[in-house]
């Protein structure tokens, strides 16, 4: 069973920071990856997508894909209060089955 | 943006009653979900479909039915429901190319006492 592992459970970051989000992945055969985010009392919105090795910037947001590794990264620049939220990474490996890691809570501090 | 519509928001049921949630999307998706959030667990699949008729089953699928009647609507149903199935259930709906973000409703919130 694919299994996405997400690190850290929680993060703290001041106003203006950077705010990085891990996730490890099992399945080598895993094609696309997305970043989600959830807002309090709401359902999860698609952040950006990735599936290509390298790097995919987005304004303030950088996510980063090695698929070697099993590994993919979300960076946020300048992080505003309005970005504390709870942020999951997801994995398809192309059977339509979309996996998804337990979350990390970003709280970013004024 | 996709629009995925679930009912109802609130749920509080007995052990052993019957609970359906019912979803909704209007943007001719082929796929739809029903997923099961948990705190320290995520988002985990219980089922999911590809059209009218069809449902495949997900990670979770124990204590659930789901039922697909037409492409926008899709239900999970609750035959004997336990405290273990209280969570927050989520539908989504995604077209048909694997690379296809997931676009997910508002929420049900299910409690079982």
């Amino acid at each position: 069973q694919q299994k996405v592992q997400q690190s850290p459970e929680s993060l703290i970051v001041p106003e203006g920071g950077m705010a990085s989000l891990n996730c490890t992945f099992s399945d080598r055969n895993s094609q696309y990856f997305w970043w989600y985010r959830q807002h309090s009392g709401e359902g999860p919105k698609a952040l950006m997508s990735i599936f290509s090795n390298g790097d995919k910037k987005e304004g303030r947001f950088t996510a980063h894909l090695n698929k070697a590794s099993l590994y993919v990264s979300l960076h946020i620049k300048d992080s505003q209060p309005s970005d504390s939220a709870l942020y999951f990474c997801a994995e398809n490996t192309g059977n339509y089955k979309y996996v998804f890691g337990a979350g990390t809570r970003l709280k970013v501090i004024a | 943006e996709a629009a995925v519509t679930q009912s109802p928001r609130n749920k509080v049921t007995v052990t052993g009653g019957n609970v359906t949630l019912s979803c909704r999307q209007t943007n001719s998706h082929n796929y739809m979900y029903w997923y099961r959030q948990d705190t320290g667990h995520g988002l985990r699949l219980i089922h999911y479909s590809y059209g009218a008729g069809n449902l495949q089953i997900g990670d979770v699928p124990d204590g659930y039915k789901a039922t697909r009647t037409t492409q926008e609507d899709f239900f999970l149903l609750l035959e004997l429901a336990s405290p273990s199935q209280t969570s927050l259930y989520f539908c989504a709906s995604s077209g048909h190319n694997s690379g296809n973000t997931l676009y997910f409703g508002e929420g049900s919130r299910l409690i079982v006492v």
